[in-house]
């Protein structure tokens, strides 16, 4: 089945910088790759996706970047403001097969981003 | 708020006792997920419904199962229950026609606590 790799586990950047997280997944079959935040104790919100005949895609102060060959893909933040600290999951949804959706999510990274 | 909706918000009960968990999809929604975040731990996949028909299976343990009634809820049923078990269990949702490229929608999730 699929495995999805996800570091760092924890990332704590001054508030401004950037923040960068990647994932790495081994199933060659996989085509969507949604990224989620999760503030505590809240649910995971989607936060931005990005399909396989794509190579990046933006919105605002968030891109992802995705190289289909090496099999990987990761979340860029920049100017990271306070309320940008939560769990952020990546996810790897492998092909189509009548409906059938299996999503292997990452760990997860905790990020703080300092005031 | 995503549309989908949970019940109970949190559930406190007893080691060897058995627990249903309510779920309800985001209107248009013909699939259900079910998913266990233990503490500090990433998002299991655990099994995922399709118009009432079970179409994925992930780490779900034999004491759990689910289903899918015609109106298109879903519940999850947690038996023999151990204190391993507690967790926060959250149902997602999708469109699920467009197969492995949907979006899910989380619900806000059932805090269970096995004493």
């Amino acid at each position: 089945g699929e495995n999805v790799e996800q570091h760092p586990s924890t990332l704590s950047v001054q508030e401004g910088d950037s923040a960068v997280i990647k994932c790495t997944y081994s199933d060659s079959a996989s085509n969507y790759f949604p990224w989620y935040k999760q503030e505590l104790g809240k649910r995971p919100q989607l936060i931005i996706d990005i399909r396989s005949n794509v190579g990046e895609k933006k919105d605002q102060r968030i891109a992802v970047t995705l190289n289909k060959t090496a099999k990987h893909f990761s979340l860029h933040i920049t100017e990271t403001q306070p309320e940008d600290s939560a769990v952020y999951f990546c996810a790897a949804t492998p092909g189509n097969s009548g409906g059938y959706q299996k999503v292997t999510f990452g760990i997860g990274t905790k990020l703080q981003v300092i005031p | 708020d995503s549309g989908v909706t949970q019940t109970p918000k949190h559930l406190i009960t007893a080691t060897g006792q058995r627990v249903t968990l309510r779920c309800s999809p985001r209107s248009g929604d013909l699939s259900v997920y079910w998913y266990q975040q233990s503490l500090d731990q990433g998002l299991q996949f655990l099994i995922q419904y399709y118009n009432g028909e079970e179409r994925a299976k992930g780490n779900i343990l034999e004491r759990f199962s689910a289903q899918q009634f015609p109106d298109l809820h879903s519940e999850l049923n947690l038996s023999s229950l151990e204190l391993g078990d507690s967790a926060l269990y959250f149902c997602a949702s999708s469109i699920g026609t467009s197969g492995s490229t949907d979006t899910q929608y989380f619900g806000p999730g059932t805090r269970l606590t096995v004493l």
